[in-house]
């Protein structure tokens, strides 16, 4: 069974663009969720997506967002880029109430 | 605010050792608290888990134990190996809150041969 499969796995923009990430959760998995992971700040919740609606939100400016499709895949876009929006990525993915599965990241780094 | 605070950020550990890296948090409504492990250039993978009905929770080598009133947990990895060196945190959240989880900072652990 493929796990939570994230690209890119690693991409550099500029200040001032956009990025999008894409995430497939496991096969059967309907619940999605986005963190971002920095030296400085640890992993930290961006948002949540389950069934196409978002579920849950962190507490992030609104440069951040994400959709999910009716197959479950999820992307998250990063919009007028900042350098300290330079981080890991991280895409999970569950069935309801059961164990949280991480993917292994895209790495951003804005320049 | 942070709500999950976790401790050490660092440990050293001679191989056949115990580390033991301790965690509290000040949400009463959490009710799922699960630790993982990520090794370098891969994302976190769940370690163990434990719901606060129990006190302790033992998988292989790895337990938690859980305390309500102090509102801490820990993780205890005995006879530690060094493959066991990576990063551990822990995290927590509640039945309503799907999968958002609230981590710890992170213990980097390292198991000297």
């Amino acid at each position: 069974k493929a796990g939570v499969t994230q690209t890119p796995r690693y991409l550099i923009k500029t200040r001032g663009q956009q990025v999008t990430l894409s995430c497939s959760p496991i096969s059967g998995h309907r619940s999605v969720s986005w963190y971002q992971q920095t030296p400085g700040q640890g992993l930290q919740f961006l948002f949540e997506y389950f069934s196409e609606t978002q579920r849950n939100k962190g507490n992030f400016p609104g440069r951040f967002s994400g959709r999910q499709f009716s197959n479950s895949r999820s992307e998250m876009n990063v919009s007028t880029l900042e350098l300290g929006d330079s981080a890991l990525y991280l895409c999970a993915s569950s069935l309801p109430g059961d164990t949280i599965y991480f993917g292994e990241g895209s790495w951003l780094t804005v320049v | 605010q942070q709500q999950v605070k976790q401790s050490p950020q660092s440990l050293i550990v001679q191989k056949g050792g115990i580390s033991i890296i301790n965690c509290a948090y000040e949400n009463t409504a959490f009710d799922y608290f699960p630790w993982y492990q990520q090794f370098p250039g891969k994302g976190p993978a769940l370690l163990i888990a434990i719901r606060p009905d129990v006190s302790e929770k033992k998988e292989g080598r790895f337990t938690i134990s859980f305390n309500k009133s102090a509102k801490q947990f820990s993780l205890h990895i005995m006879d530690s190996q060094p493959g066991d060196s990576a990063t551990y945190f822990c995290a927590a959240s509640y039945n309503n809150a799907g999968n958002m989880l609230t981590f710890g900072g992170g213990t980097r652990l390292m198991v000297k041969p």
